[in-house]
């Protein structure tokens, strides 16, 4: 079946400008995280949605992150005013709650949003 | 302290040898631990994950917990250049998301 879809796959912007990015989780998964990953960093926590539990927003960095996901599936997140410190891959991740068969509450990650403020 | 620790390497070993990455954690309360690789450029893939002190096998890959210790850690035998790539260790955030390592980058020479 598909994997997570992220889009676009790369984002060039300028300092200021406002940017969306989105996530298309495997179908059936009902959890949703976003992290970012800084070059030779580790992974950031920023967000996870769980069904329609308020979303654990713990990891956003600042006011300027936001994110939301619609009918429990398609996920946005969007970074305003951006800076040249917001460049980073933003990664998507989906897991489902039950017992995969490997790990229960494995992650499965997208291919990323390359993201560079200029 | 930081919440889950890995060195950065690189680590290099050569074709055949067997590889160790280690990763020591700060919450004893921890009880699932968990090891994605990451390829240059792509995303992580989970490989392993353990919950109990011990080893744990799957294939080339063994997992070894040791809770009093605070430490995992990831053999990789007979390995292979296309073993090389950053090795994450991650821990659970409350019932919710993983806390990542940096991750140990792991170069295999032919």
């Amino acid at each position: 079946g598909a994997g997570v879809s992220q889009s676009p796959s790369n984002k060039v912007t300028e300092k200021g400008k406002d940017v969306e990015l989105r996530c298309d989780p495997i179908s059936g998964h009902t959890a949703l995280y976003w992290y970012r990953q800084s070059l030779g960093q580790g992974l950031e926590f920023l967000i996870y949605f769980q069904g329609n539990s308020a979303p654990d927003k713990s990891g956003l960095p600042s006011d300027r992150f936001s994110a939301e996901r619609t009918g429990g599936s398609v996920s946005t997140l969007t970074i305003q005013r951006t800076q040249q410190e917001d460049s980073a891959v933003y990664l998507c991740a989906s897991s489902s709650p039950t017992l995969s068969g490997r790990a229960e509450g494995e992650q499965f990650f997208g291919p990323g949003t390359r993201l560079t403020v200029l | 302290q930081k919440e889950v620790e890995q060195n950065s390497g690189p680590l290099s070993v050569p074709e055949g040898a067997i590889a160790s990455l280690n990763c020591t954690y700060s919450d004893r309360g921890s009880q699932s631990f968990f090891w994605y690789r990451q390829y240059s450029g792509k995303s992580p893939e989970l490989i392993m994950f353990i919950y109990s002190n011990g080893d744990k096998e799957d294939g080339r890959f063994t997992a070894q917990l040791n809770k009093a210790s605070q430490y995992v850690s990831l053999l990789i035998r007979d390995s292979q250049p296309s073993d090389s790539a950053t090795y994450l260790c991650a821990v659970p955030r409350g019932y919710s998301t993983l806390t990542f390592g940096k991750g140990t980058m792991l170069l295999v020479s032919p």
